[in-house]
């Protein structure tokens, strides 16, 4: 089974900087999504952005952007010019071609003003 | 607004008591799942509904089960609540064309169970 790793339990930065949060995933598949979501304390699950694993270029949608290493299995999620409404967890999610998504453990991002 | 809506909000139940949590989508996903998300940690998938396809996770404890009436609604049944069973329960729904869902899934704004 696919398996989802963020190794960052919490993560903080300074408003208006940028931070960068890991995720890796291991599986045997070629084809498959990879995404990013935010939870903020609502509960309810945002999507980010996501990536196809057969592009090889990085996603971006707007101050979010990802580093995709297909090689590596590394997918990392890049916040630029934080905002004090980015604070949430962060969850980074493996979708096979069963239809089953995983997730990480998440990262707890906070903002300082 | 199309959406996944889930009911209630908030549940407290009493250990042993069975309650029933609900699902509805207007987004006609053939697609929905059901997470259990303990305080602080990641959403851990229960089982999802491919149509009228049911497909449980191996780790799943019997006591939960689930019904998918019809392609708007699915209904999470916890039949003993135990107090380990205190969470939140997500629902989320996705198309079941592989390259359509790359839109990953949608969720609702969850269940929070309280098991007393």
């Amino acid at each position: 089974a696919q398996t989802v790793t963020q190794s960052q339990p919490e993560m903080s930065v300074q408003e208006a900087e940028t931070v960068t949060l890991s995720c890796t995933y291991d599986t045997s598949e070629s084809d498959y999504y990879l995404f990013w979501y935010k939870q903020p304390p609502s509960r309810q699950m945002i999507l980010v952005i996501r990536q196809e694993a057969y592009k090889q270029q990085n996603a971006t949608e707007n101050r979010f952007s990802v580093n995709f290493q297909k090689a590596a299995k590394s997918f990392s999620l890049k916040i630029s010019d934080s905002q004090l409404g980015d604070a949430a967890m962060y969850f980074c999610a493996y979708r096979s071609n069963n239809n089953d998504m995983r997730f990480g453990a998440g990262t707890r991002l906070t903002v300082k003003p | 607004d199309a959406m996944v809506i889930q009911n209630p909000r908030y549940q407290v139940t009493q250990f042993g008591k069975p309650v029933t949590l609900s699902c509805s989508q207007t987004l006609n996903h053939n697609v929905m799942y059901w997470y259990q998300q303990k305080s602080s940690q990641a959403p851990k998938l229960l089982f999802h509904y491919y149509d009228k396809d049911f497909n449980n996770e191996a780790d799943t404890p019997d006591n939960f089960q689930s019904r998918r009436p019809n392609t708007s609604f699915c209904f999470l049944d916890i039949r003993s609540p135990g107090l380990g069973d205190t969470a939140m329960y997500l629902c989320a729904t996705a198309s079941g064309d592989y390259v359509v869902g790359s839109s990953g899934y949608t969720f609702g704004s969850g269940t929070r169970l309280t098991v007393v």
